[in-house]
């Protein structure tokens, strides 16, 4: 089946710990993306990718590395310097002028 | 800020009424585009609409867009319990992806049965 495929679906991070977040697309789209959402919010863009090896940052890019070295996958790093890590982090992929699909979502908490 | 509202945060209905959620914007925008999120779950896609749209339908979705107000509503008509979820307004601004989007803190809408 075709699909964004998000893992792992929970994930726990230590104080000062990088952690990486995969994302898989088998739809053959251009484009892929990053958003965060807290809690009783709407998401936020942290970063996102038009094309293989190349990449922008989001409206809240601080903290987070990305890269792009496939089409298929974009895996986003949550670093130590990102303070307040603790979210529900959404991946999506779209076509040149198409609708976002987004994936299930890994739920990163800090402990 | 490009971030609009979105109101309400919540809306409480019963099964076969209908239920509406607006949505408002601050600058242009290419389209507009309304998401699903079921409970801890990913969004589904309901229903893009245009800058030079005024309404769309999908099955019993429709969506209004006023471009002068920078406003937009969706309507869900006859609700079931399964509509249950929270909905998302995204826009998609001029010059940029169809992607990157920046939503709205969403309405979420329960249907009694």
């Amino acid at each position: 089946d075709g699909g964004i495929t998000q893992s792992p679906k929970y994930l726990f991070r230590k104080e000062g710990q990088n952690v990486t977040l995969s994302c898989e697309q088998n739809l053959n789209h251009d484009a892929m993306y990053w958003y965060r959402q807290d809690p009783g919010q709407g998401l936020r863009l942290i970063y996102y990718s038009q094309i293989v090896n190349d990449f922008q940052k989001g409206d809240i890019a601080e903290g987070y590395s990305v890269s792009r070295e496939k089409k298929e996958s974009f895996p986003l790093t949550v670093t130590s310097a990102q303070k307040n890590p603790t979210a529900f982090y959404l991946c999506a992929s779209s076509r040149q002028g198409g609708v976002a699909f987004f994936g299930q979502g890994t739920r990163l908490t800090v402990v | 800020s490009q971030q609009g509202e979105e109101d309400p945060q919540a809306l409480s209905i019963q099964e076969g009424e209908n239920a509406t959620m607006n949505c408002s914007y601050k600058t242009s925008i290419n389209n507009l585009q309304w998401y699903r999120q079921n409970s801890g779950r990913g969004l589904v896609h309901l229903i893009l609409i245009r800058s030079n749209e005024r309404e769309k339908h999908s099955g019993r979705l429709r969506v209004t867009l006023d471009t002068s107000k920078k406003s937009s509503s969706l309507l869900i008509t006859a609700s079931r319990a399964a509509d249950t979820a929270s909905y998302f307004c995204a826009r998609a601004y001029s010059g940029t992806s169809y992607g990157k989007l920046t939503f709205g803190q969403g309405t979420i809408l329960t249907v009694h049965p």
